[in-house]
């Protein structure tokens, strides 16, 4: 089964610092691999997906990698503001059974200001 | 063209009460999918949905749950007897085939 894990569970930076959250997947066998951020109370806005046949993904000041050989993934955020506080959600969908995605429990980023 | 709707986006229910939280998938998506997120944990499957079909319910508990996605309007989660372990937050997504998955705001079932 797959299991899906992020490290740290929570980081605190200061604004203008880059940064990197770090998730893990213990079967390679995925479709594709989705970031998330969640703020406090609200729904997921999808931040980037990267097709299992790809590398890395860009989007603004956001840049995730894939090596799916060695199961991790990592989302890269420049430049820090403290409007990028929320939760930071990956999650998997693998190549078997139905289309569906296993989550990590998330990276909860403060930016202090 | 607007997003994945969820409503009610909170819900009280008693104990022995039935909750039902409904979703609208975006324009054109036809494939609905159910997951709940209880208090520190991850968001974790419960059913996946096409009209009229449930193609994958492995995540849903056995009993009280039921899911359904009719020809015509929203999709239903329906939780019977409802218990105070049921307290969580209810994420619908869609998405068209097999792509990205937009998901909604989330019904926040809070059980007395």
């Amino acid at each position: 089964k797959q299991e899906v894990t992020q490290i740290p569970a929570a980081l605190s930076v200061p604004e203008g610092e880059n940064l990197v959250l770090n998730c893990s997947f213990t079967d390679s066998a995925i479709y594709n691999l989705q970031w998330f951020r969640q703020d406090p109370g609200k729904g997921l806005t999808s931040l980037l997906l990267i097709q299992s046949s790809q590398r890395e993904q860009t989007s603004g000041r956001l840049n995730a990698s894939l090596d799916k050989s060695s199961g991790r993934s990592t989302l890269y955020i420049a430049a820090s503001q403290p409007g990028d506080s929320a939760t930071y959600l990956c999650a998997v969908r693998p190549v078997s059974g139905a289309n569906n995605l296993f989550f990590g429990t998330g990276t909860r980023l403060t930016v202090i200001p | 063209n607007a997003g994945v709707m969820q409503n009610p986006r909170h819900l009280v229910r008693r104990r022995g009460q039935e909750a039902r939280l409904r979703c609208s998938p975006m324009k054109g998506h036809s494939h609905v999918y159910w997951y709940r997120q209880l208090p520190e944990e991850g968001l974790k499957f419960m059913v996946y949905l096409q009209k009229e079909n449930i193609i994958d319910e492995s995540g849903m508990p056995k009993e009280r749950f039921s899911a359904e996605f009719p020809k015509e309007g929203p999709s239903i989660l329906r939780i019977q007897q409802v218990v105070r372990g049921d307290s969580a937050a209810y994420f619908c997504a869609s998405s068209l085939g097999v792509l990205e998955k937009f998901f909604g705001p989330g019904t926040r079932l809070t059980v007395l």
